[in-house]
């Protein structure tokens, strides 16, 4: 099956600080990939959508300027998370869809960020 | 996207079977069901989808009512490692980028 990594894998940093999470298709290609973001005992929230060479669509309330995303390439994505603070703290989650090979998406294994 | 309603919880005891139920009485006509798995700490596994027919596949069965109103996925042996929560999704499948709505899902233990 289709496999998706995320780096790193988990992440702690100081508040004030930024951190960039990626996320690649590693035997496929995406034209779109999400990014989630899962509190404690919570269900994944969809942070944005991404498509490779255009901007991001960012959902209602996610502020664009701090979750900076790039998706450069066809395999890479990557999510910049902006002088970060402690209620940033999270599990980050990408997934990936493949062009036109299936309905599918393909998720990572997520980045647990810690922001002190 | 259809609304759909899981069980909270659900207890199952290893090498029984598991069965999941999930009610999605707007769906339209144009929309599938969707089960994915999360896997505490780990990233969500798609499990399998359906229209109208029944599928099944290596890892489970996906039964689906007639009236598409509610579905069942079935886990027929399950294991420890099957616990996990379980989302069932509604959505139109389509070739464009559409993200997956998850709900609460169904946190399904499997004892020894």
């Amino acid at each position: 099956g289709a496999v998706v990594s995320q780096h790193p894998s988990w992440v702690i940093c100081k508040s004030g600080t930024s951190v960039k999470i990626e996320c690649r298709s590693l035997d496929f290609q995406a034209t779109t990939m999400f990014w989630y973001r899962q509190f404690p005992k919570q269900s994944l929230m969809l942070m944005a959508t991404s498509n490779e060479g255009s901007k991001a669509t960012y959902e209602q309330g996610v502020e664009k300027d701090k979750f900076l995303i790039n998706h450069a390439s066809l395999t890479l994505s990557t999510l910049t998370v902006t002088s970060a603070h402690p209620e940033d703290s999270s599990f980050y989650i990408c997934s990936a869809k493949a062009g036109l090979a299936g309905n599918e998406q393909f998720f990572g294994p997520g980045t647990r960020l810690t922001v002190l | 996207d259809a609304k759909t309603t899981q069980p909270p919880s659900m207890d199952c005891a290893e090498g029984r079977a598991a069965n999941l139920p999930c009610n999605h009485s707007t769906i339209s006509g144009n929309e599938y069901v969707y089960w994915y798995r999360q896997i505490h700490s780990q990233g969500p596994q798609y499990i399998i989808h359906g229209l109208k027919n029944n599928e099944t596949n290596e890892m489970a069965s996906l039964i689906i009512t007639e009236d598409r109103k509610s579905s069942t996925l079935i886990l027929p042996h399950a294991t420890l490692r099957d616990t996990a929560v379980y989302y069932c999704i509604v959505r139109v499948a389509s070739h464009s980028g559409y993200a997956l709505n998850f709900g609460k899902g169904t946190s399904l233990l499997v004892t020894p």
